[in-house]
């Protein structure tokens, strides 16, 4: 176990669906991640926190929207969502970014948009 | 911004062989360079990284070495075990957002 859990681990969902991806580590970070992992491709960053602040978002589009209450739990909002939505998401978290910091990764939730 | 190619995207070893995996990153502003084993319904762990005042680093059968002239770093993994087959990706910082590579589905066959 890597300290990062999220849930669920499996999700499908239609189109007109509204979802939510939760997140939360155990490991006193104070930035967590969240990344889209698709097949045959490199992961790609989506979000980034520190401190509760929204710090990078990497062109990502509104029918996915974060929140972040505190440092230890990260959500990921699902509306209206595609078929080439479907991936694995990653939650990670670590210390600060911005430096030169291991990155620890919860297990994804496999989401399959119908 | 950083681009990251890593190769080959597959790779298939006798178990005992060594492995090499390679990649390249393109912004010579990054300096931190990890590399992250992905097992089958897991998230990536890391199992190495290398910072850019560092030429070479190893770790039991884990290795990094890092040409900061040339902009590209290599894993390899020395006396490869079944246990080892995974998916690599190597990834690279300049500022704390870490590019990562495309991944090496490597397969080590007893």
């Amino acid at each position: 176990e890597t300290g990062v859990t999220q849930t669920p681990r499996h999700l499908v969902m239609g189109m007109t669906n509204k979802k939510s991806l939760k997140c939360e580590q155990h490991l006193g970070h104070n930035a967590m991640y969240w990344y889209k992992q698709s097949a045959k491709k490199p992961l790609e960053l989506m979000f980034v926190y520190n401190f509760k602040e929204q710090t990078e978002n990497n062109s990502v589009p509104s029918r996915f929207s974060p929140e972040c209450p505190n440092s230890s739990h990260l959500f990921l909002h699902l509306h209206t969502l595609q078929p080439e939505d479907s991936a694995l998401y990653l939650c990670a978290s670590s210390l600060p970014s911005g430096g030169l910091h291991e990155q620890f990764f919860g297990p994804g939730t496999r989401l399959t948009v119908l | 911004g950083e681009n990251v190619e890593q190769h080959p995207s597959t790779l298939s070893v006798q178990e005992g062989d060594s492995a090499v995996i390679k990649c390249t990153y393109s912004d010579s502003a990054s300096n931190y360079f990890p590399w992250y084993k992905q097992e089958l319904g897991k998230g990536p762990q890391l199992i190495i990284d290398i910072r850019s005042n560092v030429g070479e680093k190893k770790d039991q059968r884990i290795a990094v070495t890092l040409n900061k002239t040339a902009k590209h770093f290599s894993l390899h993994i020395t006396e490869t075990q079944p246990e080892d087959s995974a998916v690599y990706f190597c990834a690279a910082s300049g500022g704390g957002k870490l590019i990562f590579g495309q991944g090496t589905e490597l397969s080590v066959k007893p």
